[in-house]
């Protein structure tokens, strides 16, 4: 069984920074990209960053991009999410996800929240 | 305001069908594979139909997607009060290079 889970969430303050992560179980975690995505409090859902199998291609979405930085630890099977400069509007639950790009998000983490306030 | 579109809210009586649309552009639908995602109340999205018209295992074939064009159009037979959810669209956009959601369909089931 295929399972994803999540863990780094939290209260911070706009400025701050938090590491997500994510452990994967139940499929060969070394093989696949994979995905972030949040969401904010009663809104959709928004692509925030993605990475390859092999770590060697990543991309960011606009809003993040300079901030945030993905990263994985096949080792592990964990997938990271570096966040700095944290700004009230990152405020979201964030989700991990197996897959990228033009493939499907085929499991997704159970989300954690992360709440930038002050 | 999402570059893939969907009605905000639909409804629909148990046992009857809806469908729920995504439009996109020609750089999005009009040139790769659409996902659809449910997300029941509180809890994760989940994949429901992938490559524009195919079940994951263990989803009922009371769901089904189709494409035409540049829209996508999940459907849903024999509503059942479970099926209340929030409906996302999602597809890669090759002029953009960004993964594309829609703002999602609220289907409620009375």
């Amino acid at each position: 069984e295929v399972q994803l889970l999540q863990s780094g969430g939290g209260f911070i303050q706009p400025g701050g920074s938090l590491r997500l992560s994510c452990v994967a179980s139940g499929f060969t975690f070394s093989t696949y990209a994979m995905t972030w995505v949040r969401q904010a409090p009663g809104k959709g859902l928004e692509w925030v960053s993605d990475i390859s199998a092999s770590s060697s291609n990543s991309d960011y979405a606009d809003s993040v991009v300079g901030r945030f930085t993905v990263s994985r630890d096949n080792s592990k099977s964990t997938l990271y999410l570096q966040m700095n400069s944290l700004r009230v509007e990152d405020t979201a639950i964030y989700y991990c996800a197996k897959g990228w790009r033009d493939y499907p998000l085929e499991y997704w983490g159970q989300g954690t929240l992360v709440t930038v306030s002050s | 305001q999402s570059v893939l579109t969907q009605s905000p809210s639909m409804s629909a009586a148990p046992g009857q069908k809806v469908t729920i649309s995504c439009s996109g552009s020609s750089s999005n639908i009009g040139k790769n594979y659409v996902s659809w995602y449910q997300q029941l109340p509180g809890a994760a999205p989940k994949l429901l139909i992938y490559e524009n018209n195919k079940r994951p295992s263990g989803i009922p074939d009371r769901f089904s997607g189709s494409w035409s064009g540049t829209s996508a159009t999940l459907g849903i037979t024999g509503l059942q009060t479970g099926d209340e959810a929030d409906y996302y669209c999602g597809t890669w956009d090759s002029r953009l290079r960004t993964v594309l959601f829609g703002g999602g369909t609220k289907l409620t089931v009375l």
